[in-house]
């Protein structure tokens, strides 16, 4: 079975400074995977996604994530945080090889960025 | 571009009751997914429809039951409400891509059902 951990339940950040949201997987196939983000009392907004093609995956609002196999790893980065950034992240793996596969989301990390 | 819309946005039902929500896929997009997130909690798979024929089934309760119909809109229905099912739930649409990768899920504003 498909799953994600995401090993931070909460991360703090000053504005301009770099963010650093970790996820790992595991998956008994090469996995595509999402980032999600939700501001409060919103929707879920697709910020990039992994599946088999480059390994470095770029976002929208500056966010990229790197599919490492080796250490089944698929954390979220961004250079510098804007206060805007402010919101849960949720990384997510799809669960199956087909075309239409429920999706099985991590806990989720609480970003907060303060001035 | 057009997004998946769900209705209504917002729901308060007393508990036994029934409540129904809907949801239209963008267009063309003909699998549609059901998702359930409780206060502080990620999202969990409820139920999926491709082509109007269930497609996977999470940990949806017997009380709910859904369908898809021939505009490829899908209605969630729950009855004999219980407070634990106040919630925030979430519709989500793809294209199927049977032979390959799964397609980008698109999410819904959700629609948010407390129950009293």
């Amino acid at each position: 079975a498909q799953s994600v951990t995401q090993l931070d339940s909460h991360v703090s950040v000053s504005e301009g400074t770099p963010v650093l949201l970790r996820c790992n997987y595991s998956s008994s196939y090469s996995p595509s995977l999402f980032w999600y983000v939700q501001h409060p009392n919103k929707g879920l907004q697709l910020l990039l996604k992994y599946t088999s093609a480059a390994t470095l995956v770029k976002g929208i609002n500056g966010f990229e994530a790197e599919f490492k196999k080796s250490e089944t790893s698929f954390h979220l980065t961004k250079p510098s945080a804007h206060m805007s950034d402010a919101a849960e992240y949720f990384c997510v793996v799809s669960d199956g090889a087909g075309g239409y596969n429920k999706l099985i989301f991590g806990a989720g990390t609480r970003l907060a960025v303060h001035p | 571009a057009a997004g998946v819309i769900q209705s209504p946005r917002h729901l308060i039902k007393e508990k036994r009751e029934t409540a129904t929500l809907k949801c239209y896929p963008i267009p063309r997009h003909d699998t549609v997914y059901w998702y359930q997130q409780g206060p502080g909690q990620d999202p969990q798979f409820l139920i999926s429809f491709y082509e109007k024929m269930q497609s996977d089934k999470g940990s949806i309760p017997d009380r709910f039951s859904a369908q898809q119909f021939s505009d490829y809109h899908s209605e969630l229905n729950m009855s004999s409400l219980e407070l634990g099912d106040s919630a925030l739930y979430f519709c989500a649409s793809s294209l199927p891509r049977p032979s390959g990768r799964t397609d980008t899920q698109y999410f819904g504003p959700g629609t948010r059902l407390t129950v009293l």
